[in-house]
């Protein structure tokens, strides 16, 4: 089974902090994508990346960051966090050209910024 | 530019068919999809059509689509209360996928 594991399920911070969310994949798979979930907004890209050390902005990128230094690892970073930014955040995989099979996404990261 | 909507809400009872509606605006989409969300927990792919077909039945579940109208439906049949989650449709033409708000299905017995 393809595994796509988020560091973290739950996660609070404060405002100013800068915090890191971590995605790890065991498939070898090439893209890798961070959204985040809101009632009513449904899921919005924030980045991705299609491959190692690069990255490409989604529909909300502002206040936020990425990192793709090993194709299995994508990190999301969020500078210097405010409350605007507490939502779910979930990781998604896709191997180039599958999208017959769609994205894997992993289990979420629910922050709270206080 | 791409753009996916889902009603937010439904509430169906024990054994009633449910059917979940998503319309989307890119007409180049190749594929679309239909993602379940448990509580607490990350998406996973229900079932997916092909831009080139009208209909897909899989045991319980039924898509359909329209592609003149840009409408996609997913009917699940015999609706149980393991079926309560929320549902999101998606639509894509290159690696990136687009997805609707989210439909809430609420099943009472």
């Amino acid at each position: 089974d393809v595994k796509v594991t988020q560091s973290s399920r739950y996660l609070v911070k404060r405002t100013g902090e800068k915090v890191f969310l971590e995605c790890v994949q065991d498939m070898d798979h090439e893209n890798m994508f961070w959204y985040r979930q809101d009632p009513g907004l449904g899921l919005r890209l924030i980045y991705f990346s299609y491959d190692v050390k690069m990255k490409e902005k989604g529909d909300i990128p502002e206040g936020y960051s990425v990192s793709r230094e090993k194709k299995e690892r994508f990190s999301l970073i969020l500078e210097s966090a405010s409350t605007n930014q507490t939502s779910m955040y979930l990781c998604a995989i896709l191997r180039r050209g599958d999208r017959l099979n769609g994205y894997t996404f992993g289990s979420g990261t629910r922050l709270t910024v206080v | 530019g791409e753009d996916v909507e889902q009603s937010l809400f439904l509430s169906v009872r024990e054994g009633d068919s449910s059917v979940i509606n998503c319309t989307y605006t890119d007409s180049s989409s190749t594929y679309l999809y239909w993602y379940k969300q448990e509580p607490g927990a990350g998406l996973q792919l229900l079932t997916y059509i092909f831009s080139n077909m009208d209909m897909k039945q899989d045991q319980r579940l039924t898509v359909l689509l329209n592609k003149k109208d840009k409408h996609l439906s997913l009917r699940i049949a015999d609706t149980q209360t393991g079926d309560s989650a929320i549902y999101f449709c998606a639509e894509s033409h290159t690696d990136k996928l687009i997805f609707g708000t989210g439909t809430r299905l609420q099943v009472f017995p």
